[in-house]
C-alpha cells in the first residue's frame, strides 16, 4: 500500500523561507509531485521530482530521496499570496499512473 | 491551456438518489481521476481510468462507480446516495504514457445528501 505524511499546518512570517516535509511509502514509484491550492480552488502544479536531488523553480524548490522516502518543499521570500495548503502526491508505476495524495500542510503567511 | 470542466460547481441531494457527477476534458488525456476531498483526509482517490472503457478502483470505491464510455469524459456514479458521501468531488486528468505528466483538476463538485 501506499502511505503518505506531511504536517497540518506550517506558519511563517513574509520574506522568509520555508521547508515543507513529505515522506512516503509506496510498492512502486514513478515520481513525486508537488501542488499548491487555495482555498475553494482546484489544486495547481508545482513541481515534480522523480530522480534524486534537487529541482528548482523560481521561489520554489523540490528535492527528493527515493532511499529515504522523503521530499520536501522549499519556498523562498514568502509572500502573502503563498498562503495556502501543499498537496505532496505520490505515482505509482501501474497503469494508468495512479495518483495519491498526503492530507496537505496548510501554510499561514503572516506579515 | 487544458480545460477540465465539472457539470456542477454545487449539487444537493436526498439520501437514496441515484447521483450523476460528470466530468470532460478537452486535451485528448488518456487518464482520468475521480478524488474527494475532505477536511483533515486530503484527497482520496475514488477510481481511475487509463482508457476508454477501462477503469481501476482507487483506495475508497465503495458506494461508488463510473462510466468511461468517451475518452473525453468520465462519470462518476453514487448508486445510492448517502450522508457520509457529502463532500467536495474533484476530478482531474493527466496525459501521455510518461510518468511525469501532472494531474489537471476541475474546479469541483460540492455534493451535499440531506
Amino acid at each position: 500500500g501506499q502511505n503518505i505524511d506531511q504536517p497540518t499546518e506550517m506558519t511563517a512570517t513574509e520574506g522568509a523561507i520555508v521547508q515543507i516535509n513529505c515522506t512516503y511509502q509506496t510498492s512502486g514509484f514513478n515520481g513525486l509531485f508537488w501542488y499548491q491550492q487555495h482555498a475553494g480552488e482546484a489544486p495547481t502544479f508545482l513541481s515534480y521530482n522523480v530522480l534524486d536531488g534537487l529541482e528548482e523553480k523560481g521561489r520554489f524548490s523540490s528535492f527528493l530521496s527515493r532511499s529515504k522516502g522523503y521530499s520536501y518543499l522549499l519556498l523562498k521570500e514568502l509572500q502573502m499570496k503563498d498562503s495556502a495548503s501543499y498537496l505532496c502526491a505520490v505515482r505509482d508505476n501501474t497503469g494508468g499512473f495512479k495518483t495519491i495524495f498526503g492530507a496537505g500542510t496548510r501554510l499561514f503567511v503572516k506579515a | 491551456d487544458v480545460k477540465v470542466t465539472q457539470s456542477s460547481r454545487y449539487l444537493v441531494k436526498r439520501t437514496g438518489e441515484k447521483v450523476f457527477l460528470e466530468c470532460v476534458q478537452d486535451m485528448d488525456h488518456e487518464n482520468m481521476f475521480w478524488y474527494r476531498q475532505d477536511p483533515g483526509l486530503g484527497l482520496r482517490l475514488i477510481y481511475f481510468s487509463y482508457d476508454v472503457k477501462m477503469k481501476e478502483k482507487g483506495d475508497i470505491p465503495e458506494g461508488y462507480s463510473v462510466s468511461r464510455e468517451k475518452k473525453e469524459r468520465f462519470s462518476l456514479i453514487l448508486e445510492s446516495a448517502s450522508t457520509n458521501q457529502t463532500s467536495m468531488y474533484l476530478c482531474a486528468s493527466s496525459g501521455g504514457s510518461r510518468g511525469n505528466s501532472p494531474l489537471h483538476f476541475g474546479n469541483g463538485t460540492r455534493l451535499t445528501v440531506t
